[in-house]
């Protein structure tokens, strides 16, 4: 297994055009998290998939963002009408299920870059 | 709502040396789990270090242990013998009842040859 691998690694969109992300985590793991980070800030939370029910969203997540999980297995985040303030690292994190010590597993992100 | 605080917005160590860096959160849960991520600067974060809530003793992996405080809330990393691959952000964080990680603002470490 490669681990969660995120696509595109980076993206540089224009003001006002949709873009979308793609995460595939490891493949027996059942959770799925999107974090936003910008520079020099811890993660925040977006949202939070088990298998392909999305469970919790975050206030951070307006209107313009959507998640997906179908069938449980990739993910896709897209950001509709991108303003300046979306430019951040997009991280994504799978885990198994279990309890909450097991370990999540992070991708390398995709950097969006929003001109 | 969960929150987890990192007072050192940056700390730097000399190699070999040993280094403290602090968290502290809070809960309204009784049964939680912390955990030290670090990230690079290639940006992929990983584990360092968890800990269970129910477990009074302090968790160590190799140089890494932490120095966990149940009743104030604290739990603070100690690396020993600093190595200059150390150099990175850490990251505090704390699963809440939703399952979902909550992180503090980081640490940047620099680890000085």
């Amino acid at each position: 297994d490669t681990g969660v691998s995120q696509n595109p690694r980076h993206k540089i969109t224009k003001r006002g055009q949709n873009v979308t992300f793609r995460c595939d985590p490891i493949s027996e793991h059942n959770r799925l998290y999107w974090y936003r980070q910008t520079l020099g800030q811890g993660p925040e939370f977006l949202t939070y998939f088990q298998n392909e029910a999305q469970l919790e969203k975050s206030r951070l997540l307006s209107d313009r963002f959507s998640a997906e999980r179908p069938k449980g297995s990739f993910s896709t985040l897209e950001i509709q009408r991108t303003e300046q303030g979306d430019s951040a690292m997009y991280l994504c994190a799978s885990r198994p299920g279990g309890g909450k010590n097991t370990e999540a597993f992070f991708g390398q992100g995709t950097r969006l870059t929003v001109v | 709502a969960q929150t987890v605080t990192q007072s050192q917005p940056e700390m730097s160590v000399q190699e070999a040396e040993t280094v403290t860096l602090s968290c502290t959160y809070d809960t309204s849960e009784s049964n939680y789990y912390l955990f030290w991520y670090k990230q690079p600067p290639s940006r992929q974060m990983i584990l360092v270090i968890r800990q269970e809530a129910y477990k009074q003793q302090n968790a160590t992996e190799n140089r890494f242990s932490v120095n966990f405080q149940k009743a104030a809330k604290s739990f603070s990393l100690k690396i020993s013998d600093s190595q200059l691959g150390d150099t990175a952000m850490y990251f505090c964080a704390i699963y809440n009842a939703g399952n979902m990680l909550t992180f503090g603002g980081g640490t940047r470490l620099m680890v000085k040859p």
